[in-house]
């Protein structure tokens, strides 16, 4: 079955260190991801997409098909990022509907 | 701007009760969401639906149902509300995908306490 992994419930990291969160799939086919992202206090919202290939709020995600691995990375962490971080995998198969796989969500703490 | 509405911030309700919860989009997307998002778990798919009547199950459909009865209104009901369903009720739209999915758009989230 389609799954996503995020192997961290929680990572601290103190402000101008290297972030990495990572996200895991399984999924044979050839995968559309997505990294989601929600603030304290706001609503779930899309960060990045794989296929866009951009760099939104300083982060990016490359896509490994040999490691099944979409880790989400920034060079130097600020106190803003802290946040929970959704990996998600557009469900094979489903058509035209855009439902997707959610992981369990990493905290990532940016400590001052 | 994409605007999806819920009808509660947080809701408290007693063991055994009927449960409506409301979600509203202003951008005339097709299909709309309900998620639960509990710690640990991330975000689990209760219903889906992607037109007006239309619905289908997600992973976990059992002790919920959904009515959409107009293309901007998607319901959540908890027929007979447990204490297990205790949880944060997302709800989300998106167009229709085409070619790859489309961005889905989030409310802000129903607390729901079954006492």
């Amino acid at each position: 079955a389609q799954r996503v992994t995020q192997p961290e419930k929680l990572l601290s990291v103190f402000k101008g260190a290297p972030v990495e969160l990572k996200c895991n799939y399984s999924y044979s086919g050839s995968p559309e991801l997505f990294w989601y992202v929600q603030y304290s206090r706001q609503r779930l919202q899309l960060l990045l997409r794989h296929i866009s290939r951009e760099s939104i709020k300083g982060f990016t995600a490359d896509l490994n098909k040999g490691e099944t691995s979409f880790h989400l990375k920034k060079p130097f962490a600020q106190e803003e990022d802290s946040a929970m971080y959704y990996c998600a995998l557009s469900r094979p198969g489903s058509g035209n509907t855009g439902k997707l796989i959610f992981g369990q969500g990493t905290t990532l703490q940016v400590k001052p | 701007d994409v605007k999806v509405t819920q009808s509660s911030r947080y809701l408290v309700k007693r063991t055994g009760e009927k449960v409506f919860l409301e979600c509203v989009q202003d951008m005339d997307h097709e299909n709309m969401f309900w998620y639960r998002q509990d710690p640990g778990l991330g975000l689990r798919l209760i219903y889906f639906s992607y037109d007006v009547k239309m619905k289908e199950k997600g992973d976990i459909p059992e002790g919920y149902s959904v009515s959409r009865e107009k293309k901007e209104r998607f319901s959540l009901i908890l027929e007979s509300a447990s204490t297990n369903q205790t949880s944060m009720y997302l709800c989300a739209s998106s167009l229709i995908a085409g070619g790859s999915t489309y961005e889905q758009y989030f409310g802000p989230g129903t607390r729901l306490t079954v006492t």
